[in-house]
């Protein structure tokens, strides 16, 4: 089975305060993906990974970075928390390519940050 | 950019059947995908579909129909389990992440 890891469930953060979420995948995905998912608004794409030390701009990357010095490993960065960053945030992984195999994306358990 | 369109919320009866639709946009288009997402617990892959025509898998089948942007997803005796958000994602050439709906949620009520 694949497993896409995040290491915090819930998180309670002041306002200021710099915010690290990890996600390790064990499966050697290509690709991996950070998103955001709030009440009426969806899933939105924040960062995405399609290879180690390479990063592109999802639709909402905006007081936001990310980091992967390892395959397995990509992490998602609050440079200075704010309130409007309470959210759940979802890592996902997949191998690269076209099709079922490469479009499939396995979610993490999610990480629920309260910024106060 | 690319639009996925789904029905905000539904309500169906424990032992019916119900017919979640999401429209899409095709230029590009790869194939579909189906998840499910209980409240507070992270989406699972549901299906996938990429050639017109009705995929069956157990009690949930989803539908295709590429030249029309339409697909649904299909499910028969419902159970109390099967309330949940059921979130439509498209696939588009260019290795460009899936393109999610903002997702249907369904009650199931007895």
């Amino acid at each position: 089975d694949v497993k896409v890891t995040q290491s915090s469930r819930y998180l309670v953060k002041r306002t200021g305060e710099k915010v690290f979420l990890e996600c390790v995948q064990d499966m050697d995905h290509e690709n991996m993906f950070w998103y955001r998912q709030d009440p009426g608004l969806g899933l939105r794409l924040i960062y995405f990974s399609y290879d180690v030390k390479m990063k592109e701009k999802g639709d909402i990357p905006e007081g936001y970075s990310v980091s992967r010095e390892k395959k397995e490993r990509f992490s998602l960065i609050l440079e200075s928390a704010s309130t409007n960053q309470t959210s759940m945030y979802l890592c996902a992984s997949s191998f690269s390519g076209q099709g079922a195999r490469g479009n499939t994306i396995y979610f993490g358990e999610g990480s629920w940050l309260t910024v106060v | 950019g690319q639009n996925i369109d789904q029905p905000t919320e539904m309500t169906a009866t424990e032992g019916a059947i119900v017919q979640i639709n999401c429209t899409y946009q095709t230029s590009g288009f790869n194939g579909l995908f189906w998840y499910q997402q209980h409240a507070g617990e992270a989406p699972t892959f549901l299906s996938y579909n990429v050639l017109d025509g009705l995929e069956e898998k157990g009690r949930f089948s989803s539908f295709l129909s590429r030249s029309k942007g339409y697909s649904y997803l299909l499910l028969k005796e419902l159970q109390m389990k099967d309330s949940a958000s059921y979130l439509c994602a498209g696939g588009y050439s260019g290795n460009t992440p899936l393109v999610f709906g903002k997702g249907t949620r369904l009650s199931v009520i007895a």
